[in-house]
């Protein structure tokens, strides 16, 4: 069965550090992967998807992830945390066939000025 | 709309009742799921549609839940006899058709609470 797992519930920087949120997945296929943010009382908003195009992935908002076959990981980074990049995040998987995401527990940002 | 927009935003009702959760889809949209996503924790896949059909709906965690499309536009997620457990943020999302690269676009969700 495909599972996602986030390392850290929360992740603190300073505004103009380097921002990295790990994810790593399980999967008997090469999956589909997507990094999502959500702010508060709004809906999950995509930053990046790997579709096996390439492995380094470029999305919104600065943010990029790197796709790590022998590591089986999706980590998503960011040069430069701004204050407005704190938010929750989450990684999420999806299969070949299957319709639905698996997502995460999901990692909270802090950006401290 | 420009984007998925559910209704009640939020929702507080009592142990026992029943209540419905409307999601309004992308306007073309093929595809609609329904997650729940409980403090904490990351969303978590009840079921899905595409057109009017639900192609699967193996999330859905027992015969109290149930979902419909009629008309292959707006859906109705339905919790009968509510219990507290089932108190989460519900989330809507649709895509312009299935496919496991296509993405899905998410709406606000409605939080529910059972009392």
């Amino acid at each position: 069965a495909q599972s996602v797992t986030q390392l850290g519930s929360h992740v603190s920087v300073s505004e103009g550090a380097l921002v990295l949120l790990r994810c790593n997945y399980s999967s008997s296929v090469p999956p589909y992967l997507f990094w999502y943010v959500q702010y508060p009382n709004q809906g999950l908003q995509l930053l990046l998807k790997y579709t096996s195009a390439a492995t380094l992935v470029k999305g919104i908002n600065g943010f990029e992830a790197e796709f790590k076959k022998s590591e089986t990981s999706f980590h998503l980074t960011k040069p430069s945390a701004h204050m407005s990049d704190a938010a929750e995040y989450f990684c999420a998987v999806r299969n070949t066939g299957f319709q639905k995401l698996v997502f995460g527990t999901g990692t909270r940002l802090l950006v401290s000025p | 709309g420009a984007g998925v927009s559910q209704s009640p935003r939020y929702k507080v009702t009592k142990r026992g009742q029943d209540v419905a959760l409307r999601c309004d889809p992308i306007s073309g949209h093929v595809s609609l799921y329904w997650y729940r996503q409980a403090l904490g924790q990351g969303p978590e896949f009840l079921t899905y549609f595409n057109y009017e059909a639900q192609q699967d709906k193996s999330g859905l965690p027992n015969d109290r839940f149930s979902a419909e499309r009629p008309e292959g536009s707006i859906s109705t997620l339905t919790i009968q006899r509510t219990e507290q457990r089932d108190s989460a943020m519900y989330r809507c999302a649709s895509s312009e058709e299935a496919g496991a690269y296509n993405e899905q676009f998410f709406g606000p969700g409605t939080r529910l609470t059972v009392l």
